[in-house]
């Protein structure tokens, strides 16, 4: 079946670093979502990505679709404690079904 | 309240037991899904509906069964719980595209 990779598994950045972070794919996905999760939470959508090469903002956090459709990429500027928690990746695949596979998630901790 | 809501956000049982956690969203969104999250693992499919009356498996169906009856529940039941089930499970729902809108998600622990 499909599997995401997502990396880092965990990083420690100081407050104020930009934050880069990846998830790669064996096969060709039609939409990418980023999710964020607080402890104790359910994750919470970020971004959505729905065409090879897009590239979408929300505040500090920026997302890319790769133009191979088998990645993308999150990127958080000017880090602030706030950010702590589990990123998520997921994707949604060619074969016409609606459901999503999720990657491991990246487990960011900001030091102030 | 819009949104969408998980019960019991808690729940302890015994293995052999039968569990069935609640989910109810007020979106009227077409697609529901049941997640489990176990450390390692991050976010797995258990179980994931269309619209009311069509549900299909996911990842990891075994153990579980679904209904919906209506667009606006999912329960999940767990038959005959076992200890590999402990996890913390999560219900979504979303519309074709928009990604999903996740529940607070149900801890449960089978001892």
């Amino acid at each position: 079946g499909q599997q995401l990779n997502q990396s880092p598994q965990s990083m420690f950045i100081q407050e104020g670093e930009d934050v880069s972070m990846n998830c790669t794919s064996s096969s060709i996905f039609n939409t990418w979502l980023w999710y964020k999760q607080d402890p104790g939470e359910g994750p919470v959508l970020l971004i959505a990505l729905y065409k090879a090469g897009e590239l979408t903002s929300n505040g500090r956090l920026t997302a890319q679709f790769g133009i191979t459709r088998k990645d993308s990429f999150l990127n958080i500027s000017a880090s602030i404690p706030s950010d702590v928690g589990i990123y998520f990746c997921a994707g949604q695949g060619t074969s016409g079904t609606y459901k999503y596979i999720f990657g491991t998630g990246t487990r960011l901790k900001v030091l102030a | 309240d819009a949104g969408i809501t998980q019960s019991p956000r808690y729940k302890i049982t015994e293995t052999g037991r039968q569990v069935t956690l609640m989910c109810h969203q007020t979106w009227s969104h077409s697609y529901m899904f049941w997640y489990r999250q176990d450390l390692g693992h991050g976010l797995r499919l258990i179980y994931y509906s269309a619209a009311a009356d069509i549900t299909d498996k996911g990842e990891v169906p075994d153990g579980y069964v679904v209904s919906r009856s209506k667009t606006e529940n999912f329960p999940l039941t767990l038959e005959s719980a076992t200890r590999s089930q402990t996890s913390v499970y999560f219900c979504a729902s979303s519309e074709w595209t928009s990604g999903g809108d996740f529940g607070p998600g149900t801890r449960l622990t089978v001892l």
